[in-house]
């Protein structure tokens, strides 16, 4: 079965750092690409970043471009998201889903970030 | 980037179909056939129910359909049932690599 597990989530100040994991599970993620999507509480989605299944390219919402950084441990076979200079409007329920047909498949249950002084 | 917009609201009674559209730009929607739907239960995590504008993935049923027209996507549900009450998002891959998401639809079954 192919599934998707974030964890990192927590309470951090401003100007803190956070680092997400995404763990796979029912394949290998060396063959595909990743992206994080969040959501503030009560609010819509929001896409926040992608890497590509080869890894040569990153992409970035403009609200998190220069904070925010996508990786992946093929080894772990998990996707990660450091983020950095977090913002009280970074609090959020952040997904990892796997880029499918150039939309996401599937989705993880999500971790909650919360950043507050 | 700036969100798809859709209708906060939406709603049909059981048996009946709904429509709900998702409008972009030439940057986006209008510009690439990368527009994909999803279905959002409170507290839940995403489904994915149409991608490439008219794709079923597996397992979706064939009450949900997807098109497009111009810089507007659309999503059609037939043969309304209770449990299609859920909160519905559109989104689209867009220029210079980026995705945006609409801001979500609230569909309600009469």
């Amino acid at each position: 079965q192919v599934q998707l597990v974030e964890s990192g989530g927590g309470v951090v100040q401003p100007g803190g750092s956070l680092r997400l994991s995404c763990a796979a599970s029912g394949f290998r993620i060396s063959g595909s690409g990743f992206h994080w999507v969040r959501q503030a509480p009560g609010k819509g989605l929001e896409w926040v970043a992608f890497i590509s299944h080869d890894e040569r390219r990153q992409f970035y919402g403009d609200s998190v471009k220069g904070r925010f950084s996508i990786s992946r441990d093929i080894s772990e076979n998990m996707a990660n998201l450091q983020m950095n200079s977090l913002r009280i409007e970074d609090t959020a329920l952040y997904f990892c889903a796997r880029d499918w047909g150039w939309g996401f498949d599937p989705w993880g249950q999500g971790t909650l970030v919360t950043v507050s002084s | 980037q700036s969100a798809l917009t859709q209708p906060p609201s939406a709603s049909g009674s059981p048996g009946q179909s709904v429509t709900i559209s998702c409008t972009g730009t030439s940057s986006d929607v209008g510009g690439y056939n990368l527009v994909s739907w999803y279905q959002q239960y409170p507290g839940k995590a995403p489904k994915f129910i149409i991608y490439e504008v008219t794709k079923r993935p597996s397992g979706v049923p064939d009450r949900f359909s997807g098109s497009k027209s111009g810089n507007t996507a659309s999503l059609t549900v037939s043969g309304l049932q209770a449990d299609d009450e859920a909160d519905y998002y559109c989104s689209s891959y867009a220029a210079s690599d980026k995705w945006v998401f609409g801001g979500g639809t609230k569909l309600t079954v009469l």
